[in-house]
Order: structure tokens, then C-alpha cells, then sequence
């Protein structure tokens, strides 16, 4: 059983451009969670999607970070005019109930620097 | 004040000596805490969760949660170069949120 995975691993952007990162959860889960971690800082919820809906954007920054969790496909966390303090790692997260526990399962996370 | 925090690190702990990484956290109607395990570069894995006050053990590892003084700490026995890490704290902050503090990182010195 394939655990979460992410791609790509590393992504290095110049500033304006767009970054696109992706998330597939373990078989059978269909919550997904996304979590930035900024050098030396403790993770940081950002969103929680079920298929089709986002439910809670509350730790997404208002402009330039979308998401969205389509019926068929990977999770997309998309930055569109990346700035440098995007830098960060982006962890992907997924579970199989809406509930945290220890059930909740962290992919290998995306690095991304902006130059 | 932060939803949760951790001494400061970083630890550096011999050999086969306990390291002891502490946690406080603000929100007291908390039922559940999490520690996680996080090598440089790496994602988080969770090693320990606990809900109920006192200890809990699993092989060299010990959690232990006092609710009333919004306290929950990890004891690493026998420490092994192999536990040097950074070690998260984490409890739910809703039904799905978890809450992390920024970390303490353990150098185990052989």
C-alpha cells in the first residue's frame, strides 16, 4: 500500500512565476490536509479538502495560494506569483476520517525555493 | 501567547543518557497530543500519541500529559545516534487541524 506521495520533490521557481504542487493520498483516503513548514517554524495548517470541496482555507494566505482536490486526480496546492517567502517545504497530509488521529499520514513533503 | 510551545533547543544529550523535551499548549479543552519525529530534510512521523493524563510507554519512548497544567512531555531512554532529530509536539486545534509547535532539535552524541 503506496503511502502519500507528492511531487515533485524539489522545485526551484524564479519570483512571478507560478508553482504547482501535487499531493496523491494514500489508497482510501479521501481527506487531504496541506501544511507549510518555514525554515526553523513549526508545520502551519494551511487547508482541508475532501473531494470536490474545500472545507477549511482558514490557514491559506488570501491572495496567490489556491487548492483543490478534483474527483479525479492528485490534490494541487497552486502559488501563483511566487515571492521568496514562499520558500518553505509544503507537506501534504491525508486520512481516511475527518477526524485527527493517528490515522493522519504525512507525505515526503515538497521543497520549493524561490529565486 | 502561541497555541503551543517548546523548549528551546537545541538538545544535546550523550549517549545512552535520557533526553527530556517539554510542551505546554494554551487550548484546555485538548483530549489529544501528539509527538512527531522529523529527520532534516524529512517528513514528520508520528512516534507517540496520548490522551489521557499520565504516562505512556512504547519501547524506549515515554509520553507523559498532565491536562491541568496544560503540560505533555517526551522522554527518549537509552538515546541512540539514530534519535537525533527534530521532535514536534502537536494536538488538534478543531476535529481535523493539528497544531504544531516550532520544535526541539536532539543531537545524541556517540
Amino acid at each position: 500500500n503506496a503511502g502519500v506521495m507528492q511531487n515533485p520533490r524539489h522545485l526551484v521557481r524564479r519570483r512571478g512565476q507560478e508553482a504547482r504542487l501535487r499531493c496523491s493520498p494514500m489508497k482510501g483516503h479521501s481527506h487531504v490536509y496541506w501544511y507549510r513548514q518555514l525554515p526553523e517554524e513549526g508545520l502551519k495548517f494551511m487547508v482541508y479538502l475532501q473531494k470536490e470541496n474545500i472545507i477549511d482555507e482558514s490557514g491559506m494566505p488570501k491572495e496567490r495560494f489556491s487548492a483543490e482536490f478534483p474527483k479525479e486526480g492528485p490534490s494541487i496546492l497552486r502559488i501563483q506569483q511566487v515571492v521568496r517567502g514562499d520558500s518553505a517545504a509544503y507537506f501534504c497530509a491525508s486520512s481516511p476520517l475527518n477526524r485527527v488521529s493517528e490515522e493522519q499520514y504525512f507525505g515526503p513533503g515538497t521543497r520549493l525555493t524561490v529565486t | 501567547q502561541k497555541e503551543v510551545e517548546q523548549n528551546s533547543g537545541p538538545l544535546s544529550v550523550p549517549e545512552g543518557a535520557i533526553a527530556s523535551l517539554n510542551c505546554t499548549y494554551s487550548d484546555r479543552g485538548s483530549q489529544s497530543f501528539f509527538w512527531y519525529r522529523q529527520y532534516s530534510g524529512k517528513s514528520p512521523e508520528l512516534i507517540m500519541f496520548i490522551y489521557s493524563n499520565g504516562d505512556k510507554e512504547d519501547g524506549r519512548f515515554t509520553a507523559q500529559l498532565n491536562k491541568a497544567s496544560q503540560y505533555v512531555s517526551l522522554l527518549i531512554r537509552d538515546s541512540q545516534p539514530s534519535d537525533s532529530a527534530t521532535y514536534l509536539c502537536a494536538f488538534p486545534s478543531n476535529d481535523y487541524k493539528l497544531s504544531f509547535g516550532a520544535g526541539t532539535t536532539v543531537t545524541v552524541r556517540a
